[in-house]
């Protein structure tokens, strides 16, 4: 089975400034998917950025990126330029089309910024 | 575009009540159908997941049940509600194995 493992439980950032969540996943597949959710306090879960594994580039959405080391196992988001909108609960997601089409999920960091 | 709707947003029942959750998708076919539980300070577990019409598959022994009546709706039931069951349910779906999940606005159930 999939695991997502997030070990920051909760960051503070300045508006304005940069912040860096990292993920942790492990599985034996080769073609898999990963995604970053945000879950700002109205729960309601939102895509923030996507990777395919078999891609080499980092996936960029405005102002998420994604470091992607597949080697590793390793996908962290960094968050530029900070805005109080980004408050949220920020979880790390694993998909594999071989799998049950179960989205794994890690438990979360929280993300507070600051004005 | 696609949307997805679920209801009711907060729901509060209790304990030995019947459940009935609702959730449609408006813009595609087809649909991937799942339902999540989010327990309080937890990720999301997922509870079921519909490929079509009428097949359902469950993930977790419990004692709620969904249904697909249509193409693109998906109901959550429960017969007789636990304290266990009280959380934040969330819709979602995709259009296939290789796409990305979005979720609905989540129900938040309280079970007294």
């Amino acid at each position: 089975a999939q695991t997502v493992t997030q070990s920051q439980p909760e960051m503070s950032v300045q508006e304005a400034e940069t912040v860096t969540l990292s993920c942790t996943y492990d599985t034996s597949e080769s073609n898999y998917y990963l995604f970053w959710y945000k879950q700002p306090p109205s729960r309601q879960m939102i895509l923030v950025i996507r990777q395919e594994a078999y891609k080499q580039q980092n996936a960029t959405e405005n102002r998420f990126s994604v470091n992607f080391q597949k080697a590793a196992k390793s996908f962290s988001l960094k968050i530029s330029d900070s805005q109080l909108g980004d408050t949220a609960m920020y979880f790390c997601a694993f998909f594999t089309p071989y799998g049950n089409n179960r989205l794994a999920f890690g438990k979360g960091n929280q993300v507070v910024v600051i004005p | 575009s696609q949307t997805i709707h679920q209801w009711p947003a907060t729901l509060v029942q209790p304990v030995g009540s019947p459940l009935s959750l609702e959730c449609t998708v408006e813009g595609t076919s087809n649909p991937n159908l799942y339902w999540y539980r989010q327990a309080a300070g937890r990720g999301l577990q997922l509870l079921f997941y519909s490929v079509g019409i009428g097949q359902i598959s469950s993930e977790v022994p419990q004692n709620l049940s969904a249904s697909r009546p249509q193409d693109r709706q998906f109901i959550l039931s429960s017969k007789k509600l636990l304290l266990s069951d009280s959380g934040f349910y969330l819709c979602a779906w995709s259009r296939g194995q290789e796409d990305t999940i979005y979720f609905g606005e989540g129900s938040w159930l309280t079970v007294v």
